[in-house]
């Protein structure tokens, strides 16, 4: 079955670097997004991508966030200056529309540690 | 802003039993309804849907039933397998005309099944 994968599994970086999360959506899906889930905290929606613009962002999805589909294939999260607080596993997703049928796929996630 | 409830953090079945999990939603434009599985370390997996046209969906042990009057939705697992012991979320989206399916998240589940 096809799957979301994302790179990498663990991402551990000092607080104010820039990280970059990867993640390879489901072939032929054409809405991407970003989740995070903070330890102990529910699944938070950052942002959705469609026909490469934002359909929509959360309100934790700030200046500090950008989201890029750089080629046919990659989807990735940049955070440009990392905070303590953006420690969370990152979860990537892709969805089609089939019939009415909207479900997400999920990644296994990306958990990063800032210190 | 909780708009999707789960308001059982825990719950646990003896093996064989029947697991009924529960979800309470404020949003009345919520027009579909998810429930994923979650293992540690790994990302949401998709177990079942149900529009708000219907009021049941089955899918071999699996069965979500809809209340759209008390805004309220339930997972079914029967007969209950330690295999299923898992964090439930149910989630909810707004059908949005095509640019988006976000998804807003329930806090989970953990189901435990005893053997």
């Amino acid at each position: 079955e096809p799957e979301v994968t994302q790179t990498p599994s663990h991402q551990v970086t000092q607080m104010g670097q820039e990280v970059i999360l990867r993640c390879v959506p489901i072939s032929n899906h054409l809405y991407f997004y970003w989740y995070r889930q903070i330890l102990g905290q529910k699944v938070e929606f950052l942002v959705s991508f469609y026909n490469n613009e934002i359909s929509e962002k959360s309100e934790i999805f700030d200046d500090q966030f950008s989201v890029e589909r750089p080629d046919g294939s990659n989807f990735t999260l940049k955070i440009r200056s990392t905070k303590l607080e953006d420690s969370a596993m990152y979860f990537c997703a892709s969805s089609e529309r089939t019939g009415g049928i909207r479900k997400l796929f999920f990644g296994s996630g990306t958990q990063l540690s800032v210190l | 802003d909780q708009q999707v409830k789960q308001n059982s953090p825990s719950l646990s079945v003896q093996e064989g039993r029947i697991s009924i999990l529960n979800c309470d939603y404020t949003n009345s434009m919520f027009d579909y309804f998810l429930w994923y599985k979650k293992y540690p370390a790994e990302g949401p997996t998709f177990l079942i849907s149900i529009s708000s046209i219907k009021d049941k969906n089955e899918d071999g042990r699996f069965t979500v039933f809809l209340n759209k009057s008390a805004k309220h939705l339930s997972l079914h697992i029967v007969p209950s397998q330690p295999g299923d012991s898992a964090v439930y979320f149910c989630a909810a989206s707004v059908g949005s005309g095509g640019s988006n399916y976000k998804l807003t998240f329930g806090k989970g589940t953990l189901l435990t099944v005893n053997p």
